[in-house]
């Protein structure tokens, strides 16, 4: 069972944004602004696509998004793309040690 | 462009201990700025932290490892390794060594392409 806690699943339309959520405690996600999320394709090593909540890499689209409300961390894709299909992980510092959400599939129809 | 490289056996036997290192090239690991880890995943299954180091040799481990992991720094080679004692069929993986900011930050931004271990007599 993973610290953070990420829905299995999501899809969406060409075109469409979605939001992936991740939820911790007050110990991690909602307790430092170190939260981060990866984009994984099969087979392939994870990218960073959003570390410190909000902070997007040099070269990451702008249609990628994060915020966090209290112990709830979210991922936003806008203008979904087909290459936008992969696993997505969340990650956050947790004081003694670094923990990461189960993943969340996202399937572009 | 900073590339990293995991290597080391793919076959490990239980009880045994699985080594592996990681080879960074086109920068320093010896740079003031970032941290050098290592993160596992299972097949079919989510990320784990396993801990991390800093040139000077400084550690911080996952508390769910600690009792079997060794993450040691070669900067004269501007490698790290990993090893993990005891292993068991759980520990079945692929490694990956990453690179992450000082601080608190969790941004993993460069990472290895990954090395599968298989713990199996």
């Amino acid at each position: 069972q993973s610290a953070l806690t990420q829905p299995a699943s999501v899809s969406g339309s060409p075109g469409q944004s979605i939001t992936i959520s991740c939820t911790g405690t007050s110990g991690d996600v909602g307790g430092y602004n170190y939260v981060s999320w990866y984009q994984q394709h099969p087979g392939k090593a994870p990218k960073l696509m959003i570390y410190d909540v909000t902070k997007r890499p040099s070269g990451v689209s702008n249609r990628f998004s994060g915020s966090k409300s209290g112990n709830t961390a979210s991922l936003t894709i806008s203008g979904l793309q087909a290459d936008d299909e992969a696993d997505y992980y969340c990650c956050s510092f947790a004081g003694s040690t670094t923990v990461f959400g189960g993943g969340t599939k996202l399937t572009v129809l | 462009q900073l590339q990293l490289q995991e290597s080391g056996p793919g076959l490990v036997k239980p009880s045994e201990t699985l080594s592996l290192t990681c080879t960074v090239s086109g920068g320093s690991i010896s740079s003031s700025s970032y941290y050098w880890g290592w993160i596992r995943q299972p097949p079919g299954k989510g990320l784990e932290w396993i801990g991390s180091i800093y040139y000077s040799g400084s550690t911080y481990y996952n508390p769910s490892l600690k009792s079997r992991v060794i993450i040691s720094v070669d900067t004269s080679k501007n490698q790290f390794s990993l090893k993990l004692s005891s292993v068991t069929a759980a520990d079945t993986a692929v490694y990956y060594c990453t690179r992450h900011g000082g601080g608190l930050s969790r941004n993993f931004d460069y990472w290895g392409q990954g090395t599968l271990v298989t713990v199996s007599s």
